[in-house]
């Protein structure tokens, strides 16, 4: 079993939809979920994290984890096309000197 | 200044050629990091260096070879790949790699590989 799981998609959507990207994880030591978006031929960049269990809103952005069922969660509102990119779920593992776990990425496609 | 740069921007290579990847921060981050990235993959973590000294080497062919020449740049000198190394090399930068904070990456753009 993989240690980030995240659906590949592609998902693709309307201008305006909410949009829903998740990922699982195994080890329940993991404390700090983190978003990234990486746009075509660029670098990642930090879309948003989270410490522990909650939810964090960053305008129409909200991160919600469930530590739980292990089950983190990237919410989109409203979304725009500029929003089409790969989203990546990662997860940093201390005890593998700060490694960050990466999730497989979903690519999304918002159409206008 | 929030910047990670790296140069060169592209760089298409001989198999027996040797080049080096040069990457930048001034946010006096203490850890730096190579990544490997394929079309449609996540990154994949290569080299961890923390405090100038190399901290992870996740078994990297010795083609590749890291340098941290201070506590600002980062290299990755390149020598006989293969084409299979072709991909998108990303460098990143944290404040440092403690298991006290979170600690978020900065990645640059990365350098676009391609071997011939």
């Amino acid at each position: 079993q993989k240690e980030v799981e995240q659906d590949p998609g592609p998902l693709s959507v309307p201008e305006g939809a909410i949009v829903s990207l998740n990922c699982t994880y195994s080890n329940s030591a993991f404390q700090y979920f983190m978003w990234y978006r990486q746009y075509s031929r660029k670098g990642p960049e930090l879309l948003m994290y989270t410490y522990s269990s909650g939810n964090k809103e960053d305008g129409r952005f909200t991160a919600q984890v469930d530590k739980s069922s292990k089950y983190i969660s990237l919410f989109i509102r409203d979304s725009q096309p500029s929003d089409s990119a790969t989203y990546l779920c990662a997860i940093p593992s201390y005890n593998q000197g700060g490694k960050l776990i990466f999730g497989q990425g979903t690519e999304l496609s918002v159409k206008p | 200044d929030t910047e990670v740069t790296q140069t060169p921007k592209h760089l298409v290579m001989g198999m027996t050629n040797k080049k080096s990847l040069k990457c930048e921060q001034h946010m006096g981050h203490r850890a730096m990091y190579w990544y490997k990235q394929k079309a449609k993959k996540p990154p994949e973590l290569m080299f961890v260096y923390s405090y100038e000294k190399l901290s992870i080497n996740e078994s990297v062919p010795s083609r590749f070879s890291p340098e941290c020449p201070n506590s600002s740049l980062l290299n990755l000198h390149l020598h006989a790949l293969q084409p299979e190394d072709s991909a998108l090399y990303l460098c990143a930068s944290s404040q440092d790699r403690t298991s006290a904070n979170y600690n978020e990456q900065f990645f640059g753009p990365g350098t676009r590989l391609t071997v011939l």
